[in-house]
Parts: C-alpha cells; sequence; structure tokens
C-alpha cells in the first residue's frame, strides 16, 4: 500500500531551527511536497522536490532522498507565526497526491 | 489569496440528504482536484478534472461524483450522505497541460459539511 509517515507533534522555541521529517511509500514517484496548514484555513504551498538535494527558499528548506524515501522541511529562525500543521505529501505514478496526516509544529515563546 | 474560490463556507445537512459543493479555479487554470480532510487528518485525494474530463479518481464510492464545467470552474456532489461525510471538503487548482498535478496547487479556502 501507500503511506507518508511524519511526527504527529512537534514543539520549538521562537528563534530556533527545526526539522519535519517524511518518509513516504508510493507505487512510483513523481515528486514531494511540503504544504503549511494553519488552523481552520485551506493549505499553502511551500516546496516542491522531485531531484535528490536540498532547495532553499528563504527561511524554509526541503531536503529529499529518493533512494531512501526520505524528506524533509527545515524552518529556521523560527517565528510564531510559523505555528501550523505541516503537510508532506508524495505524487505517486498515476500523478495522485497521497498526504501525510500532518505535523502539527507549536512555537513558544 | 489564492484566486480559488469555494462555497458554500460552512453548511448542515442531515444523514440520507445531498449535497453540491462548488468550486471556481484560478484564471487559466484547467485541472481542479477535490480533497476531503477530516479534523487532524491529511486531505485525502477524491477526484481530479482535467479539460472537463475525470482523470483520477481515489478511493471513493460512487455515490462521490463531481462535474468541470467549460470555464473549469467545478462541482463535487456526494449522495446518501452519511456521518462519516463531515469533514472539510477542499477544491484545488493547478495550470498544467500535459501533465496534472505535478505542479503547486493553489486550494480554496474549503466547504465546511456537517452531517446530523
Amino acid at each position: 500500500g501507500q503511506n507518508i509517515d511524519q511526527p504527529t507533534e512537534m514543539t520549538a522555541t521562537e528563534g530556533a531551527i527545526v526539522q519535519i521529517n517524511c518518509t513516504y511509500q508510493t507505487s512510483g514517484f513523481n515528486g514531494l511536497f511540503w504544504y503549511q496548514q494553519h488552523a481552520g484555513e485551506a493549505p499553502t504551498f511551500l516546496s516542491y522536490n522531485v531531484l535528490d538535494g536540498l532547495e532553499e527558499k528563504g527561511r524554509f528548506s526541503s531536503f529529499l532522498s529518493r533512494s531512501k524515501g526520505y524528506s524533509y522541511l527545515l524552518l529556521k529562525e523560527l517565528q510564531m507565526k510559523d505555528s501550523a500543521s505541516y503537510l508532506c505529501a508524495a505524487l505517486d505514478s498515476n500523478y495522485q497526491l497521497i498526504w501525510g496526516a500532518g505535523t502539527k509544529l507549536i512555537i513558544k515563546p | 489569496e489564492t484566486g480559488v474560490t469555494q462555497s458554500p463556507t460552512h453548511l448542515i445537512k442531515t444523514r440520507g440528504q445531498q449535497v453540491t459543493l462548488r468550486c471556481s479555479s484560478q484564471s487559466g487554470h484547467n485541472t481542479v482536484s477535490w480533497y476531503q480532510q477530516a479534523l487532524g487528518q491529511g486531505p485525502q485525494f477524491i477526484f481530479q478534472y482535467y479539460r472537463e474530463e475525470e482523470n483520477g479518481r481515489g478511493n471513493f464510492p460512487p455515490r462521490f461524483s463531481g462535474l468541470q464545467f467549460p470555464n473549469y470552474s467545478s462541482e463535487l456532489n456526494v449522495n446518501a450522505l452519511e456521518l462519516d461525510d463531515s469533514a472539510l471538503y477542499l477544491c484545488a487548482s493547478s495550470a498544467d497541460t500535459d501533465s496534472p498535478n505535478t505542479g503547486e496547487l493553489f486550494f480554496g479556502e474549503g466547504s465546511r459539511l456537517t452531517v446530523l
């Protein structure tokens, strides 16, 4: 079957760095997305990786290892507004997105 | 603002009823996908439309059906509502032509359905 695993909840301190991990098992693979979702709101796009390596975009970076079925989202200089759920989603061979349940990130002052 | 609008934002139905949810995609986007998101869970793919044709479907029963119109807006219809259908229904549009769903998805704010 197809599966996405990510931690349920993480806590970090304002100004610090946090890494949210995601492992995936899909039938075929056409890339991995990270989305941010604030409570009661729609998901918003953060990143898309299809090749191995690190993609940096401001305070957020995303890493992919296709051979390990592994990705992480790195958030630097954490701000209170970063408190949200972070969703990992993999695109399978049919170009359907398989979503994880999300990681709830709590930022403390 | 993603340019994707959904209606209604909230609605309450009773078991056995039917519901229609609507989505207007971002201008120029020809692909629309629908997702069901239960509280505390990630979105679950329902189906996707590309240029008015369904080109992908998740593990949902036939009572979940949809349409895409020539202007690329879309509807999700659910018949014979069950209590477990209570969820946030998200519509997302994207602009890919050759390979739908490889690009960034722009989500609407969702329609929150409660089935009593």
